[in-house]
């Protein structure tokens, strides 16, 4: 049973650019969460997806979206890159219908901005 | 929104002793409290979790409580190991229709010292 993959594992990108990192949840999961964990820091939630929406979203510009597929897998874009966006990405999947269940992590994409 | 506070930042504690994490959470309807541990440049691990109708969890050296009125939980984790040294998150999730959106601490490094 595969647990939360995630893609790339590293990434580095120039300021300005866009980015595109990639998450399959968990087997039997239906809701993918992203987060940005700064060095040091806790994992900041940056939005959810569940039925290919948009479900929930924290405080993070409208540089960030996302997309959900119709296997649940989901991607994160970056667009227009700053210096401040390097961090660890980490996607987390659960199942929607479970209420009070955990959420399991992947291993995340280290993207550094140069 | 939820505001989860973490203290200590950091913990230093001899091999066999035992450690205590405390948060804190502000939104009353979190139901839902799960403990992270995450070694260096690795993925969070789900390590324990209460839920808000439970006072307190155990297994094996580690143990979760919970106090709602005071809106505070805690991780225990007795005769300490080396590889215990980690950061453990607390997060929170409130019920109801934004049930899946957690917040995090802000972490706390644990150190023990053989």
């Amino acid at each position: 049973d595969a647990g939360v993959t995630q893609s790339p594992t590293h990434l580095i990108k120039t300021r300005g650019q866009q980015v595109t990192l990639r998450c399959s949840p968990k087997s039997g999961h239906d809701t993918v969460s992203w987060y940005q964990q700064a060095l040091g820091q806790g994992p900041q939630f940056i939005f959810q997806y569940y039925e290919e929406e948009e479900r929930q979203r924290g405080n993070f510009p409208d540089r960030f979206s996302g997309h959900q597929f119709p296997n649940y897998s989901s991607e994160l874009n970056v667009n227009a890159l700053l210096l401040g966006d390097s961090a660890l990405y980490l996607c987390a999947s659960s199942v929607r219908t479970s209420a009070q269940q955990p959420q399991h992590f992947g291993d995340g994409t280290r993207l550094s901005i140069l | 929104g939820e505001n989860v506070e973490q203290h200590p930042s950091t913990l230093s504690v001899q091999e066999g002793d035992s450690a205590v994490i405390k948060c804190t959470y502000s939104d009353s309807a979190s139901n839902y409290f799960p403990w992270y541990k995450q070694e260096l440049g690795k993925r969070p691990q789900l390590i324990i979790d209460i839920r808000s109708n439970v006072g307190e969890k155990k297994d094996q050296r580690i143990a979760v409580t919970l106090n709602k009125t005071a809106k505070h939980f805690s991780l225990h984790i007795t005769e300490t190991q080396p590889e215990d040294s980690a950061v453990y998150f607390c997060a929170a999730r409130r019920g109801g229709y934004n049930f899946n959106k957690f917040y995090f601490g802000s972490g706390t490094k644990l150190n023990v010292k053989p």
